[in-house]
């Protein structure tokens, strides 16, 4: 069965700071790797979505990189902001039509 | 205005009942999926449709129903609802792609359902 692990559960940084987010998979044979933030009672809004054959991806202050070899995502987030306070998901798509999600770090950036 | 949009966001009901929870979406995307989140479980696929005329269960799709009425509905039924069915339900779309890269997934706000 695929897994997807993320870790830590929950960060707490103080404003300004660089952080990276960790999500490992236990099948390398995966089509894309998305990732997510979900701010509460609210839905899933798409970060960054990286294919089988990229290595990353980046959107303004945020990058996400993707090791298919070792199992591995990073989402760095440089000058982290308050407004960066959210969960944050990865999903592994491993086949046509099934996504595998972990269960998410929870940031919370401290003014 | 959203592009895909879910309703009720709220629902309260009892064990036995019959609930349907809506789905649309203005993308034109012809994939469409349901997910349901429960904490520490992460989001589990209930059901997804490539297009009109097809429909597939997902990981967790006992008790559920669908029904795909347009490229732009999808809805899913809880023919009796039992209070473990009580979770945040998201629906999402993506992109039919002709490669094997696959589309970005789009969710909706979610529904928050209880059953007692």
């Amino acid at each position: 069965k695929q897994e997807v692990t993320q870790i830590p559960a929950a960060l707490s940084v103080p404003e300004g700071e660089n952080l990276v987010l960790n999500c490992s998979f236990t099948d390398s044979a995966i089509y894309n790797l998305q990732w997510f933030r979900q701010d509460p009672g609210k839905g899933l809004t798409s970060l960054l979505l990286i294919q089988s054959s990229q290595r990353e991806q980046t959107s303004g202050r945020l990058n996400a990189s993707l090791d298919k070899s070792s199992g591995r995502s990073t989402l760095y987030i440089a000058a982290s902001q308050p407004g960066d306070s959210a969960t944050y998901l990865c999903a592994v798509r491993y086949n046509f039509n099934k996504f595998y999600f972990g269960s998410g770090t929870k940031l919370n950036v401290k003014p | 205005d959203a592009d895909v949009t879910q309703t009720p966001r709220n629902r309260i009901t009892k064990t036995g009942k019959r609930i349907m929870l809506e789905c649309s979406q203005t993308k034109g995307h012809d994939r469409m999926y349901w997910y349901r989140q429960d904490p520490g479980l992460g989001l589990r696929l209930i059901y997804y449709s490539f297009d009109v005329k097809d429909i597939n269960k997902g990981e967790i799709s006992d008790g559920y129903s669908v029904s795909r009425q347009a490229q732009a509905k999808f809805s899913l039924s809880l023919e009796s609802a039992i209070p473990n069915q009580t979770a945040l339900y998201f629906c999402a779309t993506s992109e039919h792609t002709r490669d094997k890269t696959m589309g970005e997934q789009f969710f909706g706000p979610g529904t928050r359902l209880t059953v007692l």
